[in-house]
């Protein structure tokens, strides 16, 4: 089955900088997104993001399909960024197989 | 609009017990799916459904069923609970191939 790695897996932040996740797969896929799970364990979509780039706010994202890999960026961090981004993949089928996430940290 | 509900939010268990989640949405989605999270593994699928009166294996299917009664309720079973599967529950639904919408979770401890 398709491989998803993230990178990194811990990151650290002071409020203000920005950041770029990566998220690294091993197949060609028709479906990738991003997901943020805040400290409660709440999930939400952020993007719905099989190629091309996408901006919403503060996030962006770029799925570059034919080099296997999604960005995501996230500008002007707030303490309220803070927690584990996940990035999911599916080829072909509509089982989504996460990868193991970014652990987000953004201090005051 | 409620979205993916989930119940019940926390139980607890003694190995060997059963019990059953519920997941109920209201966005007329298709296909809806169970996941469980542990830590530092994300998220793995268990079972999922396209549908109503369909269901089909995911990543880790054993040890759980699950049935498609009614296209809005997708419901997660555990017949013998194990310590192993203690662990939080998430179930998610969305149109084929499109934005997946996830329910609060529900937290699970097998004693």
């Amino acid at each position: 089955g398709i491989q998803v790695e993230q990178s990194p897996p811990d990151l650290i932040l002071q409020e203000g900088a920005n950041s770029t996740l990566r998220c690294n797969f091993s197949d060609s896929v028709n479906n990738l997104q991003w997901f943020h799970q805040n400290p409660w364990g709440q999930l939400i979509n952020l993007f719905y993001i099989p190629s091309g780039t996408k901006q919403n706010g503060r996030l962006s994202a770029t799925t570059v399909a034919t080099e296997r890999y999604s960005l995501l960026y996230i500008s002007s961090s707030q303490t309220t960024d803070s927690g584990v981004y996940f990035c999911a993949v599916s080829k072909d089928t509509d089982k989504l197989i996460f990868g193991t996430g970014t652990r987000l940290q953004v201090f005051p | 609009n409620a979205g993916v509900t989930q119940t019940p939010k926390f139980r607890v268990l003694k190995t060997g017990q059963s019990m059953t989640l519920l997941c109920a949405q209201d966005m007329n989605h298709e296909y809806m799916y169970w996941y469980r999270q542990d830590p530092g593994m994300g998220l793995r699928l268990i079972h999922y459904s396209v549908g109503e009166g369909t269901t089909a294996k995911g990543e880790v299917p054993d040890g759980y069923n699950v049935s498609r009664l009614k296209k809005q309720n997708f419901l997660l079973g555990l017949e013998s609970a194990a310590p192993s599967q203690t662990s939080v529950y998430f179930c998610a639904s969305s149109y084929w191939f499109g934005e997946l919408f996830f329910g609060e979770g529900s937290r699970l401890t097998v004693l």
